[in-house]
This record gives structure tokens, sequence and C-alpha cells, in this order.
């Protein structure tokens, strides 16, 4: 059971644009502007793709944009590609004994 | 270029220990904290540990507390996981990671497997 929740697969056709949430809670992604979001390939290491809720690293397309109302954080993929199909994970800063905490994964699908 | 480099996974007993390593290079290693993120065959990441720069600093999961020790050398650039009594459920891919201090981790190492069994 992980601490945020994502949905389990969302999809899109290419060009088309697709957002996946990550609900929290009051003491993790409610409390902290440290919400983080990466792309991980099969059999691969995960890649920082968000970080502070919407800003990305040196490399990561504009295409990848990410946002915060309350206890949820989402992740927006525009004008989808191919290379976009993975899985992501959102995280969160969560302070005290949990210190950061994850969400379950999305698969993203690329029709 | 950051690289982290793990090693020491394997397949081992439940009960007993083994001990990762994790070699950093491209970036000044003593100035950032580290942590260790694992993750189950199939399933989701967990954050195991976190280390701060000066090694002074520890952080765990409630699931391994009491159990893992996260420790670095900074003159070798080289951050460790000690696992004892080790359990079935602590059988996953470990990767090494660099902390961006707010919650996030920036650079990872390819992960090294540790099956329990």
């Amino acid at each position: 059971q992980s601490a945020l929740t994502q949905p389990p697969s969302a999809s899109g056709s290419p060009g088309q644009s697709v957002t996946i949430s990550c609900t929290g809670t009051s003491g993790d992604i409610g409390a902290y502007t440290y919400v983080t979001w990466y792309q991980q390939y099969p059999g691969k290491a995960p890649k920082l793709m968000i970080y502070d809720v919407n800003q990305r690293p040196s490399g990561v397309p504009d295409r990848f944009s990410g946002s915060k109302s309350g206890n949820t954080a989402s992740l927006t993929v525009s004008g989808l590609q191919a290379e976009d199909e993975a899985d992501y994970y959102c995280g969160s800063y969560a302070g005290g004994n949990n210190f950061v905490v994850f969400g379950g994964g999305t698969k993203l699908t690329v029709l | 270029e950051v690289q982290l480099l793990e090693s020491g996974g394997g397949l081992i007993q439940p009960g007993r220990s083994l001990r990762l390593s994790c070699e950093a290079s491209g970036f000044i290693f003593s100035s950032y904290a580290m942590s260790w993120v694992r993750q189950a065959p199939g399933k989701g990441l967990e954050w195991v540990s976190t280390v701060a720069a000066s090694g002074t600093y520890t952080y765990y999961a409630d699931s391994v507390k009491g159990r893992f020790t996260v420790s670095r050398d900074n003159s070798k650039n080289t951050l460790y996981l000690q696992m004892d009594r080790l359990r079935a459920e602590d059988t996953a891919v470990y990767y090494c990671a660099k902390y961006t201090g707010r919650g996030g981790f920036d650079s990872w190492g390819q992960g090294t497997l540790a099956t329990v069994s």
C-alpha cells in the first residue's frame, strides 16, 4: 500500500495530452511544495522529470509539466510521443519518520 | 556527468546480512545527502534511508529501522547500506540516489538486486 495514490494506468494517442493525478494528505503533498515525478522504463532506473511541484531539470522536454492543488498533484504530458510510454511515479517530502513517500506508479500507454 | 554504481546484491537466506555499496563520481560527493530507494519485483518505489552529507544524520523507513544501517565514506566517495536480519519482503532492486534536499532524487544508479530466499 503506497502512501500516495495514483491511477494504475493512463493512455492517450500521439499528439494528445494526458494528466496523471497523485493524491496524498495534509502531511505530505498538502504540507510541502516538494513534489517530484519520475519516469521509469522497464528494467531501468527512474529519472527525475519534475521537482518542486512544477520545475523541470535540464534536458526534460517542456511537454512535461506539474501542478498541485491541496493534497493532489498532477503531471501533464502534452503532445504525447511514443517514447513517453513508461511508468510514472510521484513522490513527496513528508518530513519526520516518513521522510519521502511515493505513489504506486502509473503505466502510461501511447495508443 | 554524475555516475552512481551499486554493488553487493545477491541471493541471501532469511535472517542473514548483506552489505550494499555505491561508488559515486562526477560530483562533490561530500556535499550531498545520499539515499537508498528500493523496488520490489513488479512493485513501486519505496524510500529506504537517507544519510546527510557529513554522515552525522541518518533517516530510515519504519520497515527497515533497527535492521538496516546507512553510512558513507567521503574519502572514498562511497555510500553503504548494511542490511541485517533480512526478510523475504526485503527482496528488491536497491537504488543509490543523490538527494536534492527537497524530497527528490536527481541522479540514480542502475540498481543492485537483493533476493532473500
